[in-house]
């Protein structure tokens, strides 16, 4: 299947700084990538969706102005958690689909995010 | 009221005893049907998509199939390899994002 790299792995922050985290599909062009957020045994909840060229789309009760999606690449979304505070700490997933609606959507290896 | 619910939440097979995992699904309209594969601070691992009732597939010991209802995840004869959360996603014709049930966490002991 398609690759879809995320990065960093994991990533400790002090509490109002920013940390920004990227995805790449390595071998496939996406014209749309989403950002899902989890919690410990939790399902996947999303977040937003990121279109190359033009503003995310935000799920109801997400921060826009805190977190920031840039898509500025076909290849290339990321993730910006500004001042992030320990509630943000969570595992961010992003996600490529390649080809047309409804065909296989494949993940990056997540985020774990830890706010201190 | 979620769109998509997965049961049991949490199974404990014996190797070699098959088992299969539920999901249940209410859309006006079903574009796809995902089922993933996810190991623990891991992102989710693509399995199948499932797109019109009747539609199965299959890998390895693994099988999914459909209805206009639900989808089952049917596991013959499990290795311990396969212990890992099973997640069930829906799209809908009207979006372009899946939405997640909270996954069923399978165990298989030796």
């Amino acid at each position: 299947g398609a690759v879809v790299s995320q990065h960093p792995s994991w990533v400790i922050c002090k509490s109002g700084t920013s940390v920004k985290i990227e995805c790449r599909s390595l071998d496939f062009q996406a014209t749309t990538m989403f950002w899902y957020r989890q919690f410990p045994k939790q399902s996947l909840m999303l977040m937003a969706t990121s279109n190359e060229g033009s503003k995310a789309t935000y799920e109801q009760g997400v921060e826009k102005d805190k977190f920031l999606i840039n898509h500025a690449s076909l290849t290339l979304s990321t993730l910006t958690v500004t001042s992030a505070h320990p509630e943000d700490s969570s595992f961010y997933i992003c996600s490529a689909r390649q080809g047309e609606l409804g065909t296989e959507a494949f993940f990056g290896q997540g985020t774990r995010l830890t706010v201190v | 009221e979620d769109q998509v619910t997965q049961s049991p939440e949490a199974l404990r097979l014996q190797e070699g005893e098959s088992s299969s995992l539920n999901c249940s699904y209410t859309v006006s309209g079903l574009r796809g049907l995902f089922w993933y594969r996810q190991d623990p601070g891991k992102g989710p691992e693509f399995l199948f998509t499932l797109y019109s009732a009747g539609e199965e597939k299959e890998k390895e010991r693994l099988k999914a199939t459909l209805t206009k209802k639900e989808s089952f995840l049917h596991i013959t004869a499990p290795k311990p390899e396969d212990s890992a959360t099973y997640l069930c996603a829906v799209q809908e014709n009207s979006g372009y994002a899946l939405n997640f049930g909270k996954g069923t966490s399978l165990l298989v002991t030796p």
